[in-house]
C-alpha cells in the first residue's frame, strides 16, 4: 500500500534561501492539496490541483510561493526568499474524485533560521 | 468568528471512559464533515467522516452531526492510552475547491 509520500521530511534553511518540497500522491488520486500547519493550529489550505491544473490558491499563498503538478502526478511547492514566518509543517493531501476523503502525507517540516 | 471552532483542551479522561469531542462550524454551506487524529509530530490521519444528520458508528468511534445546530461531535468509547492525540475537526464547503477547513484541534489525554 503506497500512501502519500513527501520529501524531504525535514528542511533547515537560512532566511533568504529558496526551498522546494515534493509530494507524490496516492496512485490514481487526481486531486492534490497543499496545506501549512503551525504549532497549535489546524492545517491551513494553500493550493489545489485537479490533475495538472492548479484550480485554486489561498490568499496565504504569497507570490514567493509557487506550486506545480506538471504531469498530473507528483507536485512541487517552492518557496523563494524564505522568511522566518515560513517555518511550519507543509502537508500534502490527495483525494480521488468523487470520494471526498483526503489522505495526508507525512509532511515536510521547514525551519527557517 | 472562526469558521470551525473546537475546545483546545486539554481533555483528560480515564482509560475505559467515553471521550467526547465537540466542534461547531459557521458556514451553513458546509456539507462534509471529518475527524482526523494527529499524534505529536505526525500528520493528520482520517478516522471518521459524516455527511448526514444523525450518528455514524465505526468501531469505538461515533460521529454525530446536527446541521441545524451546526454542530459535529466525536465520541470515543472505551478510551485507550493510545487514543491520546490531538483530534482535528474539518469541514468541506459546497462549491469550493473542496479543500478542508480545520479547527485548531482538541488535545485528548487518556490516563491509564
Amino acid at each position: 500500500d503506497t500512501g502519500v509520500s513527501q520529501n524531504p521530511r525535514h528542511k533547515i534553511t537560512k532566511r533568504g534561501q529558496n526551498v522546494t518540497f515534493r509530494c507524490d500522491p496516492i496512485s490514481e488520486h487526481n486531486r492534490l492539496y497543499w496545506y501549512r500547519q503551525t504549532l497549535g493550529q489546524g492545517p491551513e489550505f494553500l493550493t489545489y490541483f485537479q490533475n495538472e491544473a492548479q484550480l485554486e490558491k489561498s490568499r496565504l499563498l504569497s507570490d514567493r510561493f509557487s506550486a506545480e503538478r506538471p504531469k498530473g502526478s507528483f507536485s512541487t511547492l517552492e518557496i523563494q526568499r524564505t522568511e522566518q514566518g515560513d517555518s511550519a509543517m507543509y502537508l500534502c493531501a490527495s483525494e480521488i474524485g468523487g470520494r471526498d476523503t483526503q489522505y495526508f502525507g507525512p509532511g515536510t517540516r521547514l525551519t527557517v533560521l | 468568528q472562526k469558521e470551525v471552532e473546537q475546545n483546545s483542551g486539554p481533555l483528560s479522561v480515564p482509560e475505559g471512559a467515553i471521550a467526547s469531542l465537540n466542534c461547531t462550524y459557521s458556514d451553513r454551506g458546509s456539507q462534509s464533515f471529518f475527524w482526523y487524529r494527529q499524534y505529536s509530530g505526525k500528520s493528520p490521519e482520517l478516522i471518521m467522516f459524516i455527511y448526514s444528520n444523525g450518528d455514524k458508528e465505526d468501531g469505538r468511534f461515533t460521529a454525530q452531526l446536527n446541521k441545524a445546530s451546526q454542530y459535529v461531535s466525536l465520541l470515543i468509547r472505551d478510551s485507550q492510552p493510545s487514543d491520546s492525540a490531538t483530534y482535528l475537526c474539518a469541514v468541506k464547503v459546497r462549491g469550493s475547491a473542496r479543500q478542508l477547513t480545520f479547527g485548531s484541534g482538541t488535545q485528548l489525554t487518556v490516563l491509564p
